[in-house]
């Protein structure tokens, strides 16, 4: 079946410091690969997306590359703000005919101090 | 441009009771999905409704149930609820065509007690 294995946290990190979330994945096919960010008592927002290998997405000062051959898809960012502490999901999304899903990690917690 | 809004934002229900849960999706979008989550099972998919018809499912039993209207508004509903279906239930809408991902709303949080 399709899995997404996440970089287990929590990761508390110093305002500036640099981020890497680590996003492996197995799927049967080709998916679609996302990061969303999930702030306290809200809903999931899409922070970045690729469909296809060897894309970059970036938002917000994030990125990420999807990666065929390592099947990967770790998130980046140069320096953190205290903004950004929430929970982080790496997701893959394959088609099965009209259908669709998200599959998702398990979340990695960031907390950034000032 | 409004976002995907769920309705009630919090329910509290009993044992044994049902409960329905509603969600309107972004303006134009036909596709309805919805997630539950809980900290010990994370993020699940549970059904995904397309233009009223129901295109893909997850691994939950018959208690969860949903449906789409022509309007593209989607519900679900658990019956017989047990203590283990407290969590967050996500709504999300999404367009056909391009996988670009789907818009959630904020959840509506369900405690069984």
């Amino acid at each position: 079946g399709n899995s997404v294995t996440q970089m287990e946290g929590p990761v508390t990190l110093s305002e500036e410091a640099f981020l890497t979330i680590n996003c492996t994945y197995t799927a049967t096919g080709y998916p679609s690969l996302f990061w969303y960010v999930q702030y306290p008592g809200e809903g999931l927002q899409l922070l970045l997306k690729a469909t296809k290998a060897d894309d970059k997405g970036s938002n917000k000062g994030f990125e990420a590359t999807y990666r065929k051959e390592t099947t990967s898809f770790h998130l980046e960012k140069g320096s953190v703000q205290v903004s950004d502490s929430a929970v982080y999901f790496c997701a893959l999304s394959l088609i099965s005919g009209s259908a669709r899903q998200l599959t998702f990690g398990s979340g990695t917690q960031l907390t950034v101090l000032p | 441009k409004a976002g995907v809004t769920q309705t009630p934002r919090y329910l509290i229900k009993t044992r044994g009771q049902q409960v329905t849960l509603s969600c309107s999706p972004i303006s134009g979008h036909r596709s309805v999905s919805w997630y539950q989550q809980t900290p010990g099972q994370g993020l699940q998919f549970l059904f995904e409704y397309f233009s009223e018809t129901q295109r893909n499912k997850g691994n939950f039993p018959g208690r969860f149930s949903g449906r789409q209207f022509s309007n593209s508004r989607s519900e679900m509903n658990v019956s017989t609820l047990e203590l283990g279906d407290s969590a967050l239930y996500l709504c999300a809408s999404g367009r056909t065509g391009e996988d670009y991902g789907y818009t959630f709303g904020s959840g509506t949080r369900l405690t069984v007690v």
